[in-house]
């Protein structure tokens, strides 16, 4: 069926250096891929979007890459700050007609000093 | 901004206890949905909502039922709650209209089934 995955539970990096996430997923229909950021004891938030017509599309901070031939793509922060720990997911959309996504399993970012 | 909010943050219910969790969002947007929340597993759709008085079943219905009677409003009952329920429960609204797939989401409410 439909998936979409992370690759790492966990990543660690340091404070000032730069984060990349990754996510595969396997629906050739999804069109529309989405990154959120959830801190402890909050909501899943939104961070970025990209459609399937782009392969990057940039942000404040944070950069979505978007490679269709191998189903895959990625977060990236620049400067990773510590305000930027924080659970972070993909999610793709399911089809063309509703709104509905599937999320990924999550990667746990911890910014050290 | 856009606000969703959940009736409760926190939550501690018995076995074969009937529970309602609430959600309202204030920005009149079409779709409402009710997601759980466990480690390893990410969020899993329960039960989405179109409409108001429209349902459709996510991937995991089972044990749970919604209700939405107003269009801000929509409800997640577990019928007789047992404790593999016991989870992080997450609404969330969008649009439908212009700019899709972007869904809002609530702060959550952690269910604990005893």
């Amino acid at each position: 069926g439909e998936s979409v995955g992370l690759h790492l539970p966990t990543l660690s990096v340091q404070e000032g250096d730069n984060s990349i996430i990754n996510c595969a997923y396997s629906n050739s229909a999804s069109d529309y891929f989405i990154w959120y950021k959830q801190e402890s004891g909050k909501g899943p938030q939104f961070i970025i979007d990209i459609r399937s017509n782009m392969d990057k599309r940039q942000g404040q901070r944070v950069t979505v890459l978007l490679n269709k031939t191998v189903k895959h793509l990625s977060l990236q922060i620049a400067a990773t700050q510590p305000g930027d720990s924080a659970v972070y997911f993909c999610a793709g959309a399911r089809d063309h007609n509703t709104d509905k996504l599937i999320f990924g399993t999550g990667t746990r970012l911890q910014v050290f000093p | 901004d856009v606000k969703v909010t959940q009736s409760s943050r926190y939550l501690v219910k018995r076995t074969g206890e009937k529970v309602f969790l609430e959600c309202v969002q204030d920005m009149d947007h079409e779709n409402m949905f009710w997601y759980r929340q466990d480690p390893g597993l990410g969020l899993r759709l329960i039960y989405f909502s179109y409409d108001v008085k429209m349902k459709e079943k996510g991937d995991i219905p089972e044990g749970y039922s919604v209700s939405r009677e107003k269009k801000e409003r929509f409800s997640l009952i577990l019928e007789s709650a047992s404790t593999n329920q016991t989870s992080m429960y997450l609404c969330a609204s969008s649009s439908g209209q212009g700019v899709p797939y972007e869904q809002y989401f609530g702060p959550g409410t952690r269910l604990t089934v005893t």
